[in-house]
């Protein structure tokens, strides 16, 4: 069985940052690309972030370009977001998800998400 | 990346059939067959319905279907029942390599 756990989201100051984890078990880690997708209570989804599965080829959306990273380890099998320069925008759960093999969609399976509050 | 779009809300009876639209442009929805529909009860994760357009992984119910035409793709639940209310959001892959969604349907079985 897919399992993905999100940890690492709480409240932080604007300007501070936070890393979040995902652990991901249940399946071939290594193989498949990784997203994180966050959702302000509430409203839509919105996709943040993705890294291939051997984590050559990453992408951003442009709100968070230049201050989030997207990272793995494949040994531990674990999914990684730094989030720098964190702004009241920011604040929302953030989805840890499973993509494709070769294709980077669609998102198969989803972590319980972790809350990110921004505030001061 | 603007996002897609997709009415606020949709109601229906049960045992009636609704359809959800999701409009994009030739950058998304229209320039790719990777459209996919999620299904959100409140409190909980998205969970995946439809993906490639109409493609149903393996426990949907074969009650949800998809298409597209053009730059807008549409999700249609037949035998509506109330366990299917539930929030609905559209995706697509963009020419951008990213994934944009939309902003998501209130579905009220009534």
């Amino acid at each position: 069985e897919v399992q993905l756990g999100e940890s690492g989201g709480g409240l932080v100051q604007p300007g501070g940052s936070l890393r979040l984890s995902c652990a991901a078990s249940g399946f071939s880690f290594s193989g498949y690309w990784m997203h994180w997708v966050r959702q302000t209570p509430g409203k839509g989804l919105v996709w943040v972030s993705r890294i291939r599965g051997d984590g050559h080829d990453t992408t951003y959306a442009d709100s968070v370009k230049g201050r989030f990273t997207i990272s793995r380890d494949n040994v531990i099998n674990t999914l990684y977001l730094q989030m720098n320069s964190l702004g009241f925008e920011d604040t929302a759960i953030y989805y840890c998800v499973r993509g494709g093999t070769f294709y980077s969609v669609p998102f198969d399976n989803w972590g319980q998400g972790t809350l990110v509050t921004v505030s001061s | 990346q603007s996002a897609l779009t997709q009415p606020a809300s949709v109601s229906g009876s049960p045992g009636q059939s609704i359809t959800i639209s999701c409009t994009g442009t030739s950058s998304d929805v229209g320039g790719y067959k990777y459209v996919s529909w999620h299904q959100q009860h409140p409190g909980k994760a998205p969970k995946l319905i439809l993906y490639d357009v109409s493609s149903r992984p393996p426990g949907v119910s074969l009650r949800f279907s998809g298409s597209k035409y053009g730059n807008t793709a549409s999700l249609t639940i037949s035998g509506l029942q109330a366990e299917d209310e539930a929030d609905y959001h559209c995706s697509s892959y963009t020419n951008k390599k990213t994934v944009v969604f939309g902003g998501g349907t209130k579905l009220s079985v009534l």
